[in-house]
């Protein structure tokens, strides 16, 4: 069964920092591209970043202006994304995917709250 | 790189067919034939019911149809039933490994 399973959301102070990972399992990880989306509330779907199989191609959205940083280790069938400088606007549920251009297999997601 | 466009809200009887579009331009839907739709039930994951614009994954009812013409992706739901009721999102290829999605299209079923 495949699984997908965020951690690392939790209440931030906007500028600050955050790691969030997501832990894979019932699939070959190690070839598959992989991706973070995420949700703000009640809005809509936003795609963040991807990742090649084996992490050297990594691509972002223009809007992140690179403040998100997305990796991966094949060892540990984990993937990561690094956020820095924080803003109110990151609020979201952030989910990993995996997939080419249609992803299909989503998690549950792990919910960022960027707030003072 | 701004969001494909879709109706915020469709709706249909049962039984009925429904049609949500999604607009894009020759950079994304316009040119590449890599148009995904998702179904997301409140507080669910999204789940993957089109791809390639017009193919179906394993287990997806042959009810729902993609097609494309020109900047403009079409998702199309027939034989409506209680359950299709939901959040639909389209997505596109945008070039340089990059993915756009669409605002969402809440569908009622009457």
């Amino acid at each position: 069964e495949v699984q997908l399973v965020e951690s690392g959301g939790v209440v931030v102070q906007p500028g600050g920092s955050l790691r969030l990972s997501c832990a894979a399992s019932g699939f070959t990880f190690n070839d598959s591209t992989m991706h973070w989306v995420r949700q703000a509330p009640g809005k809509g779907l936003q795609w963040v970043s991807l990742i090649t199989w084996n992490g050297a191609g990594t691509h972002y959205a223009d809007s992140l202006s690179g403040r998100f940083t997305i990796s991966r280790d094949n060892t540990k069938n984990s993937l990561y994304l690094q956020m820095n400088s924080l803003r109110t606007e990151d609020t979201a549920l952030y989910s990993c995917a995996k997939g080419d251009y249609s992803l299909d297999f989503w998690g549950q997601g792990t919910l960022v709250t960027v707030s003072s | 790189q701004s969001a494909l466009t879709q109706p915020a809200s469709v709706s249909g009887s049962p039984g009925q067919s429904i049609t949500i579009s999604c607009t894009g331009t020759s950079s994304d839907v316009g040119t590449y034939n890599l148009v995904s739709w998702y179904q997301q039930h409140p507080g669910k994951a999204p789940k993957l019911m089109i791809y390639d614009v017009t193919k179906r994954p394993s287990g997806v009812s042959h009810r729902f149809s993609g097609s494309k013409s020109g900047n403009t992706a079409s998702l199309t739901i027939s034989g409506l039933q209680a359950e299709d009721e939901a959040g639909y999102y389209c997505s596109s290829y945008a070039g340089s490994s990059t993915l756009l999605f669409g605002g969402g299209t809440k569908l009622t079923v009457l």
